[in-house]
């Protein structure tokens, strides 16, 4: 088994502030994703990494940047926080690309004041 | 259009009785997953399907890939059930999940 750890929990911004989520995998998981999910909806995929050093835009990547430093970790930035913005990052790993079960972490709410 | 299209939006049933969650791709699907979100936001795994049948406990799950759907059948319901369920389908072209908006249960005692 494994674990997903996401930090911070809870994230309070400014508008126009950038603001950094991390995400790390004790798995040993190639493949990382990075999901925002809006309330009463599902998951959009807004970035993913296939490999370490590798990395690859989702359907939302618009506004956002990621980083893997390492297989462990992927970071997500969001490069200019919306006003009134409030949703939940939420941060998966799978052994491979295309398809694999996906698992996630805990998540992250945004609030931009 | 919706891709993954999940049915029904909201579930109230009542401790005990039993009953099915759908989910319709409008995708070619190779594997479907299913997940309850809890009220904390977690999303724990429950399926993880290619084509055929998986059974846990009191839930049951189908994916169908010729007709492009998936099940999720509850037996049995219990309070702990409560939660949103997703279905999400891999796309046999990219790779990627593609999440349906959930249905919300509520199992009353």
């Amino acid at each position: 088994g494994g674990i997903i750890t996401q930090t911070p929990k809870f994230l309070i911004g400014q508008e126009g502030q950038k603001l950094t989520l991390k995400c790390q995998q004790n798995f040993n998981h190639d493949t990382m994703y990075w999901y925002r999910q809006d309330s009463g909806k599902g998951l959009r995929l807004i970035y993913y990494s296939i490999t370490e050093n590798d990395l690859q835009k989702g359907d939302l990547s618009e506004g956002y940047d990621a980083s893997r430093e390492k297989k462990s970790s992927f970071s997500l930035t969001v490069t200019s926080a919306q006003k009134n913005e409030m949703a939940v990052f939420l941060c998966a790993s799978s052994m491979d690309w295309g398809g694999d079960e996906q698992y996630f972490g805990p998540g992250t709410r945004l609030t931009v004041l | 259009g919706d891709q993954v299209k999940q049915s029904p939006s909201a579930l109230s049933l009542q401790e005990g009785t039993n009953s099915a969650l759908r989910c319709n791709f409008s995708i070619a699907t190779t594997t479907v997953q299913w997940f309850l979100q809890n009220p904390r936001g977690s999303l724990m795994n429950l399926f993880y399907l290619v084509p055929g049948t998986k059974e846990n406990g009191r839930l049951k799950s189908t994916f169908n890939s010729k007709e492009s759907y998936s099940t999720l059948h509850i037996r049995d319901a219990q309070l702990e059930d409560s939660g949103t369920y997703f279905c999400a389908a891999a796309n046999t072209n990219t790779g990627k999940l593609t999440f349906g908006d959930g249905t919300v249960l509520t199992v009353k005692p």
